[in-house]
């Protein structure tokens, strides 16, 4: 078991262009979760998925920031149009019930505008 | 409006000392409460995860205790080790449902020689 797989490690983009941060979660889990730590902050919660449906989003920003979880492949947080604000560690976890027990992290993708 | 607080926001110990990290939180209605460990540039790895009616839990070095009376958390770490030296997260959990995680900002560890 490989646990949560996220991949680009690191990723820079120029402003304006799209980020895209894949999350593959651990097996037999069907829950994901995206959240963004910014420098000295801690985690905060962005969008709650399960297979094919989003379950809730109310910590994404409107503008830009999309995520899906599609039957076959890993989970997908594109950001459009990228700022330098978006600069962060993005972080998925995963769970197989939807609960807290059993949650766990993928190592993140760190995002740099320039 | 739930929140969870952390201290020290950081601190520096020697290899071999013991030291405590502290958490005080206002999330309601409560859950559990979990202490993660974050190595620089990884993700958060859990050590220990309390109910209401737990008031002490161990994971090795690592010691928990709960006071759900005045909402406070502490994490001990005995004979520190330099591996040791991460970031120490306490999270809340207001529900069973995983959006309603309240995470702190962390404690930074440093163990020196």
């Amino acid at each position: 078991n490989a646990g949560v797989m996220q991949n680009p490690r690191h990723l820079v983009r120029r402003r304006g262009q799209e980020a895209r941060l894949r999350c593959s979660p651990m097996k037999g889990h069907s829950h994901v979760y995206w959240y963004r730590q910014l420098p000295e902050e801690g985690l905060k919660f962005m969008v709650y998925l399960q297979k094919e449906n989003i379950i809730d989003e109310s910590g994404m920003p409107k503008e830009r920031f999309s995520a899906e979880f599609p039957k076959e492949g890993p989970s997908i947080l594109r950001i459009q149009q990228v700022v330098r604000g978006d600069s962060a560690a993005y972080f998925c976890a995963s769970s197989s019930t939807g609960a807290f027990d059993g949650y766990t992290f993928g190592s993140g993708t760190r995002l740099t505008v320039v | 409006k739930n929140q969870v607080e952390q201290s020290p926001q950081s601190l520096i110990i020697l290899e071999g000392k013991n030291c405590t990290l502290q958490c005080n939180y206002t999330v309601s209605p409560f859950s559990n409460l979990r202490w993660y460990k974050q190595d620089t540039g990884r993700g958060p790895v859990s050590l220990t995860i309390m109910t209401f009616s737990e008031n002490t839990k161990s994971n090795g070095r690592y010691t928990a205790t709960l006071d759900a009376d005045t909402k406070q958390s502490s994490l001990h770490i005995t004979a520190s080790q330099l591996s040791d030296s991460a970031s120490y997260i306490c999270v809340v959990s207001a529900a069973q449902a995983g959006t309603a995680l309240i995470f702190g900002k962390g404690t930074t560890l440093s163990v020196s020689s």
